[in-house]
């Protein structure tokens, strides 16, 4: 059973580029998230979704956007990369619908704007 | 707002010790949550603690909720090398369409042999 699985591992960028980070689970659970982890801050919720078709804004979502087509898929785009989004990005799941519950996480994808 | 708190951020301590990890939160919540991160790797979950006065027991770690106190703590028992780590707590929140979960700093344990 692979969980979620998240990539790319590792992506450098330049201020301006976009791109995208993929997200997958296999656990069908209805709910989904992207998590920014930076250094003595923990970790903050950038977007969230609920099910099919159904996404909202986290804590940090300027800069990022969301989708979800399939219960299994949910990507996070970075629009127009700025030195301020490096940091490790996580996707996570959880099988309670509209409410967080127990979270499990992916690998991690860890992002460089230069 | 919900606020985190944990303390220590960071703690040495030797093997065989004993010590507890903090965390204060600003607002009530009946459902708290404790991860451990290794070096580089993932955030796993160590407990669910989802109601006033719930106790959990893992080998040597123990986590404890008190809502009434707004405190969690991870009591650590005779420690080893094994579990130095980065520990988080996280306590849910309601957020738009259901809840999410606001996470503390995290305590990064290292336990010296």
């Amino acid at each position: 059973n692979a969980g979620v699985t998240q990539t790319p591992k590792f992506q450098v960028l330049k201020t301006g580029q976009s791109m995208t980070l993929q997200c997958a689970q296999d656990m069908n659970h209805e709910y989904m998230s992207w998590y920014r982890q930076d250094p003595g801050m923990g970790l903050r919720l950038i977007h969230y979704s609920v099910g099919a078709g159904i996404t909202d804004q986290g804590e940090v979502p300027n800069g990022y956007n969301v989708s979800r087509s399939t219960t299994e898929d949910f990507p996070l785009r970075l629009l127009s990369a700025a030195p301020s989004q490096t940091s490790v990005y996580f996707c996570a799941s959880s099988s309670q619908q509209g409410i967080t519950g127990e979270l499990f996480f992916g690998e991690g994808s860890r992002l460089t704007v230069l | 707002e919900l606020k985190v708190e944990q303390n220590p951020l960071f703690l040495s301590m030797q093997e065989g010790k004993n010590y507890t990890i903090y965390c204060n939160y600003s607002t009530t919540s009946d459902r708290l949550y404790w991860y451990r991160q290794d070096p580089g790797k993932s955030l796993e979950s160590l407990f669910v603690l989802l109601s006033n006065g719930a106790v959990k027991q893992e080998g040597r770690l123990m986590a404890s909720l008190d809502t009434k106190a707004r405190l969690s703590t991870l009591h650590i028992t005779a420690a080893v090398h094994d579990l130095s780590a980065t520990y988080f707590c996280a306590v849910e929140e309601a957020w738009g369409y259901g809840n999410k979960l606001v996470f503390g700093a995290g305590t990064i344990l290292r336990v010296k042999s």
